[in-house]
């Protein structure tokens, strides 16, 4: 079992539409989880983190952590094509970072 | 405040060459990690530099090897350059180092590319 898992994808969407990207870990010791983007060729840019359960939005970004589901996601509202990228889910531990292999997000207009 | 930047952006060498990349970490911070990431591969953890040692090592042949230095800035090198290091490498800086609450920020990265 990966420590962090995350669906390759591609998730398609249309503009406007609500993306819901998922992830699930495997270490319950886990701290702080963070969602990257990628876009194609360039290196990854920090979305947003969350530390305690519930949800925590940020813009069109909203990002929800259930630790005994072991399960973190990110949603993003009205959803352009800019958006279109891979992102990463990525776990921390005790000195340990974790990231997940990305889900591609593709919106189409 | 100025980012984390790599040099060189892009490399091209040939089987059996070694290669060191650079790295300069946000003002301030002082740990530094490095990551290969390939299409088939995902970011994989090479190794965290803190204070000019090294904290945590990924699962990497001892070919990869790094360093810190007093400002913080860190070279990585890898010695007999294999087909298969043929990647995106990455630095990601920190203030206080991976685990917890810390937060990485990445630079540009390095395009590496065996012939």
């Amino acid at each position: 079992q990966k420590e962090v898992e995350q669906n390759s994808g591609p998730l398609s969407v249309p503009e406007g539409a609500i993306a819901s990207l998922n992830c699930t870990y495997s270490d319950r010791g886990s701290q702080s989880f963070f969602w990257y983007r990628q876009y194609s060729g360039k290196s990854p840019e920090l979305i947003m983190f969350i530390y305690s359960n519930g949800d925590k939005e940020d813009g069109r970004f909203t990002a929800q952590l259930n630790k005994a589901s072991q399960y973190v996601s990110l949603l993003i509202r009205d959803s352009q094509p800019s958006d279109s990228a891979t992102y990463l889910c990525a776990v921390s531990g005790f000195q340990k970072l974790v990231f997940g292999t990305g889900t591609r997000l593709l919106v189409s207009p | 405040k100025a980012g984390v930047t790599q040099t060189p952006r892009y490399l091209i060498k040939t089987r059996g060459q070694q290669v060191t990349l650079s790295c300069s970490p946000i003002s301030g911070h002082r740990s530094v990690s490095w990551y290969q990431q390939t299409p088939g591969q995902g970011l994989q953890f090479l190794f965290e530099y803190f204070s000019e040692t090294q904290r945590n090592k990924g699962n990497f042949p001892g070919r990869f090897s790094g360093r810190q230095f007093s400002n913080s800035r860190s070279e990585m090198n890898v010695s007999t350059l294999e087909l298969g290091d043929s990647a995106l490498y990455l630095c990601a800086s920190s203030l206080s180092g991976t685990g917890g609450t810390d937060t990485q920020y990445f630079g540009p990265g390095t395009r590496l590319t065996v012939l």
